[in-house]
This record gives structure tokens, C-alpha cells and sequence, in this order.
């Protein structure tokens, strides 16, 4: 099943204690996104890779990580986590880019204490 | 101004009204252009492209007017089952990057 999994998909955590949510897809996208959405604020984009190795900031990219090693994987890194990184997080693929359909994890609900 | 613009509402609307939803965007340049739905804090799911001869599909309709820089969104004979937060989706940066509007809430109720 063509899917793009999460995890962990809940995580409370501590000020400061260094955190990894993984994100993979078996669609051989090369396009994958990092969203965090908070109320009335929407979806605000993290960070996206166009490839292997290619990544780039998006609107809101302060205080998280990203590496592209391989096609299929994509974490985020928060190396120091605060109280204002509470969101719920979605990673999403596509084929070759924004322009095209974006499909979606579950999602991962992070609390920083 | 934000980059993305929509009517958060709520629209409550009953089961068969027809209902629009607009969306308002600031570059020029964009290119492409998407609504997708979100059920409860669930993760968003295409609904349609938008192009700019507008574009149908069943009860679904999308609109482009790059002069004034809107999209559009008409659902006809609304069921319950449309009740979501439907989400106006624009490419920005010569297309690399994605930007959401915040969504517009529709509740059907029989």
C-alpha cells in the first residue's frame, strides 16, 4: 500500500531534550515537506527537499533539522525543543514537486512541557 | 497580508445547499493552485486541482481568476459527509514551495 508513515504519532517531551520524528514513503517521491499546524494559523511549511540531498527552509523553519540521505526517509530534528514547538507536525511526498498532489502522514502530536 | 487568504466561517449550511468558498492570494506569480480537505485534525487530502478554465468534478467546482488573484470552491447539494475544513493550497518561490491558506470550516446538518 502506497502510504507515508510517522512516527512516533504522540510524543510529549521536555524543554530542551533533543527529539527525532521520522517520516517515510514507498512511492519513490522525490518531494517531501514538513508542516506544522496550529490553530488559525494553518499548515505552515518547515522545510522541503526536492531531492536526495536537497533541502531548503520553508516559512517557519527556526528550531528544527532536516536531512535528506535517502529517497525515502525524511526526519525532523528538534534539537532543543520549547513550549512554542507544540503542534501537530505532517509530513507529506509528492512525485517531483509542490505542484503536484501532496499526499500525507497520519500526522505526529508533539507537547513540549 | 497574508500569503494565502480564506473565510475561516464556519459555513452551517443544511444538507442540499449549494455553498461557495473563495480564497485570496498574494503572488502574482503562482502557479499552481489545489483545494484539499481535512477531517477533525487529520491529515489533508487532495480534493482538486484548480485550472484556469475551472474545472468540475461532480458536485465540486473550481474557479481561477488570476486578474484578481482568487480561487473558488462551489459544492452543490451539500451531503453531511462534506463537513470539513477545506483548505486553499498555492505555490509560491517559482513553485518550489507550498503555502496553505488557514481553511474554511463547513458543517452540513440535516
Amino acid at each position: 500500500e502506497a502510504q507515508v508513515t510517522q512516527n512516533p504519532r504522540y510524543l510529549i517531551t521536555v524543554t530542551g531534550k533533543k527529539l527525532t520524528v521520522t517520516c517515510s514513503q514507498n512511492m519513490n517521491h522525490e518531494y517531501m515537506s514538513w508542516y506544522r499546524q496550529d490553530p488559525g494559523l494553518g499548515l505552515r511549511q518547515i522545510y522541503y527537499s526536492m531531492n536526495v540531498e536537497v533541502t531548503d527552509k520553508g516559512d517557519v523553519p527556526e528550531g528544527y533539522k532536516v536531512s535528506r540521505k535517502e529517497k525515502r526517509n525524511f526526519p525532523l530534528i528538534l534539537e532543543s525543543p520549547s513550549p512554542n514547538q507544540t503542534s501537530l507536525y505532517f509530513c507529506a511526498s509528492s512525485a517531483l514537486g509542490p505542484g503536484e498532489t501532496q499526499y500525507f502522514g497520519p500526522g505526529t502530536r508533539l507537547l513540549v512541557l | 497580508r497574508k500569503e494565502v487568504e480564506q473565510d475561516p466561517g464556519p459555513f452551517n449550511v443544511p444538507e442540499g445547499a449549494t455553498v461557495a468558498f473563495n480564497c485570496t492570494y498574494s503572488n502574482s506569480a503562482s502557479q499552481s493552485f489545489f483545494w484539499y480537505r481535512q477531517d477533525c485534525r487529520k491529515e489533508p487530502k487532495l480534493l482538486m486541482s484548480v485550472y484556469s478554465s475551472g474545472n468540475e468534478d461532480g458536485r465540486f467546482t473550481a474557479q481561477l481568476n488570476r486578474a484578481s488573484q482568487y480561487i473558488s470552491l462551489l459544492i452543490r447539494d451539500s451531503k453531511l459527509s462534506d463537513s470539513a475544513t477545506y483548505l486553499c493550497v498555492v505555490t509560491f518561490e517559482y513553485g518550489n514551495k507550498l503555502v496553505f491558506g488557514a481553511g474554511t470550516i463547513l458543517r452540513v446538518k440535516s
